[in-house]
């Protein structure tokens, strides 16, 4: 079982909106911002998509928006694309010795 | 271009010892912390060990004793010594950079397979 909470999956059609959450606890999302997300195709390298909970890297697209409330953190891609489908990953550094945990990962579908 | 190339995992004995080697290109690889995170199948992703640019190294419990990071910053190579192997250390093992940040991940390799299983 995974230290932070994600759904297991997600849809939307291209154009619309999703969301994906992630919870955790006032140890790690909610003590620090420093929440990150990944996509993930399987087979090819994890890509870091959002640092420091809303914060993009160079070459990730506005569509792509990260946020945090209390000790869920979240993830929006507005304007849903095919090359979104993916696994989405959940991250944050945490005051206990295990220092960085991960959600279990979200199947992002797009129909 | 950054890459991270990881390499030797492979089908290993419960107890038994793997060492996997992540070779990096494209930056300064001395001035970044340097970590290994694995997925399993079916829990996600789990860190497993961090290394700082002074060699100070971190671990979760449950790898501490039994899991050594290392680094050679002539050769630009990360390091992942695995003993007293477990089947629920069977995952995918990829070698990431920390980021400028120091608390996310910003590049990875793609992933090198150790299995553990008699």
């Amino acid at each position: 079982q995974s230290a932070l909470t994600q759904p297991a999956s997600v849809s939307g059609s291209p154009g619309q909106s999703i969301t994906i959450s992630c919870t955790g606890t006032s140890s790690d999302i909610g003590a620090y911002n420093y929440v990150s997300w990944y996509q993930h195709h399987p087979g090819k390298a994890p890509k870091l998509m959002i640092y420091e909970v809303s914060n993009r890297p160079l070459g990730v697209p506005d569509r792509f928006s990260g946020s945090k409330s209390g000790n869920t953190a979240s993830l929006t891609i507005s304007g849903l694309q095919a090359e979104d489908e993916a696994d989405y990953y959940c991250s944050s550094y945490t005051s206990s010795s295990t220092k960085w945990v991960f959600g279990g990962g979200t199947k992002l579908t797009v129909l | 271009e950054v890459q991270l190339v990881e390499s030797g995992g492979g089908l290993v004995q419960p107890g038994g010892s793997l060492r996997l080697s992540c070779a990096a290109s494209g930056f300064t690889f001395s001035s970044y912390d340097m970590h290994w995170v694995r997925q399993t199948a079916g829990k996600g992703l789990e860190w497993v060990s961090a290394i700082g640019v002074a060699g100070d190294t971190y671990y979760p419990g449950s790898v501490k004793g039994r899991f050594t990071i290392s680094r050679d910053n002539a050769k630009s190579s990360l390091y992942l010594q695995m003993n007293s192997l477990r089947a629920g250390d069977t995952a995918v093992y990829y070698c990431t950079r920390a980021s400028g940040t120091y608390y996310d991940f910003d590049y990875w390799g793609q992933g090198t397979l150790v299995t553990v299983s008699s």
